[in-house]
């Protein structure tokens, strides 16, 4: 079965510093895909990165890093200089890549709030 | 229009009411999702449909009922509902269900559904 786990509830931090949202995930497969998104409060969920078990290389984009460690099961999300348009709700999720179904589930994790303080 | 809408973004309904919840997609996907995200509670998937046919119900009540007409619109019909079906209620849409690779989903900025 499929798990995540984000086992931080809710995180603040004061504006421009560093912040780390973890995320670990149990999967028997061996090819499966992670993916983290943002929940803004306006609602809508928006799509941030995706990630394939093949590929353990660390990515970043912008002021945003993310990194997949297979050996931990760990695929954590940093937010570097923060500012207050990050306070959203973040979700991590994970979906198998072997068909078992006739679609691919994805699995999301409870999530994570981030509240940015000026 | 651009991404994925989602109307009306809120409703109040009685129990004994019916009401649809429309949403759509202007990226040309070929997969459509309904989820429920409740208070303290991780996204349920509801719904699943690939080129207007549908390929999971998630274990989910008969008083929501989906209809898909077509790639691009996704409705959910909802009548005689209870409280604890208050809830935001999310569209998504993505390329495909393939699972090779595993494409990420578009989501609308949902219906905030109140049930009295």
């Amino acid at each position: 079965a499929q798990k995540v786990t984000q086992a931080q509830t809710e995180i603040s931090v004061v504006e421009k510093e560093d912040v780390t949202l973890d995320c670990v995930y149990e999967t028997r497969d061996t090819t499966y895909y992670l993916f983290w998104y943002k929940q803004p409060p306006s609602g809508e969920l928006v799509f941030l990165i995706r990630r394939n078990s093949f590929d353990e290389q660390n990515e970043i984009s912008g002021r945003y890093s993310w990194n997949f460690q297979k050996s931990t099961s760990s695929f954590n999300f940093t937010i570097t200089a923060s500012q207050v348009v990050d306070s959203a709700v973040y979700f991590c999720a994970l979906s198998e890549g072997i068909v078992k179904t006739s679609y691919d589930k994805v699995i999301f994790g409870p999530g994570t709030s981030l509240s940015v303080i000026p | 229009e651009t991404g994925v809408t989602q109307t009306p973004r809120h409703l109040v309904m009685g129990m004994t009411n019916k009401k649809s919840l429309k949403c759509e997609q202007h990226l040309g996907h070929n997969a459509m999702y309904w989820y429920k995200q409740s208070a303290k509670k991780p996204l349920e998937l509801m719904f699943v449909y690939s080129l207007e046919e549908r390929v999971e119900n998630n274990s989910v009540p008969s008083r929501f009922s989906p209809e898909c007409p077509n790639s691009s619109h996704l409705f959910l019909h909802l009548h005689t509902l209870q409280p604890e079906d208050s809830a935001l209620y999310l569209c998504a849409s993505s390329q495909d269900i393939s699972t090779r690779p595993s494409y990420e989903q578009y989501f609308g900025p949902g219906t905030r559904l109140t049930v009295t």
